[in-house]
């Protein structure tokens, strides 16, 4: 069955650096896009943005360019987010979704909590 | 870019009961439309794509309606696991160039 693994809560000082890691199994990683959402505490979703998981090139939202960057290693089927100069507005969950032509299709990543406090 | 809005923010609902959701889209969307349902601590669930079909093992009781900037997702008969908050999605560029979620309504217990 298809599973998105994510890696675990993280707890980060302001100015670090957090990567979070999204494995997939059951179905080929490569025949699937892979989009990355934010929730917020207590908030609703918002789109990060995607990669292509063929060609590996990323496409950013509106308020997630510059800081933060979609990676992949597809030996592994793992695609990756890493946020840079973190603040304590990043402090979310943040979801690994692969999409279909659009929708984000379930199972989605059980999501990464990043915790950005001093 | 497109912007999403849900009505109403909550909805309270007896079990039993039809609940019926909406979502408007700033402008065209066509049938590019997803529904999820999100429960505390929990990844969303796709429900619905492409504005009125079911995702696989979705039950009947849920459906979607609309096109262009009005779309409708109903629960005939609310169920207890059936409380939860739902997001609506626009997809209308693809490649995604920009999707957008609405702010979710939450359904709650009468």
């Amino acid at each position: 069955q298809v599973q998105l693994v994510q890696s675990g809560s993280e707890l980060k000082k302001p100015g670090a650096s957090v990567k979070v890691s999204c494995k997939a199994s059951g179905y080929t990683f490569t025949s699937y896009a892979m989009n990355w959402v934010r929730q917020a505490p207590g908030q609703g979703l918002e789109w990060m943005g995607w990669i292509n998981t063929n060609t590996g090139n990323p496409t950013y939202a509106q308020g997630f360019t510059g800081r933060f960057v979609f990676s992949l290693d597809t030996s592994v089927s793992t695609a990756y987010l890493q946020i840079s100069s973190l603040k304590a507005e990043d402090t979310a969950v943040y979801y690994c979704a692969r999409e279909g032509f659009g929708e984000l299709r379930s199972p989605w990543g059980q999501g990464t909590l990043v915790t950005v406090s001093s | 870019e497109i912007v999403m809005t849900q009505s109403p923010a909550t909805l309270s609902v007896s079990p039993g009961e039809r609940a019926t959701l909406s979502c408007r889209a700033s402008q065209s969307v066509s049938s590019n439309l997803a529904w999820y349902q999100q429960k505390p601590g929990q990844a969303p669930r796709l429900l619905i794509y492409g504005a009125s079909t079911r995702a696989t093992g979705i039950p009947a009781r849920f459906s979607g309606s609309g096109s262009g900037t009005e779309f409708t997702l109903t629960i005939s008969s609310l169920q207890s696991e059936d409380f939860a908050v739902y997001y609506c999605q626009q997809y209308n560029n693809w490649p995604p160039v920009g999707f957008t979620f609405g702010p979710g309504t939450k359904v709650d217990i009468k």
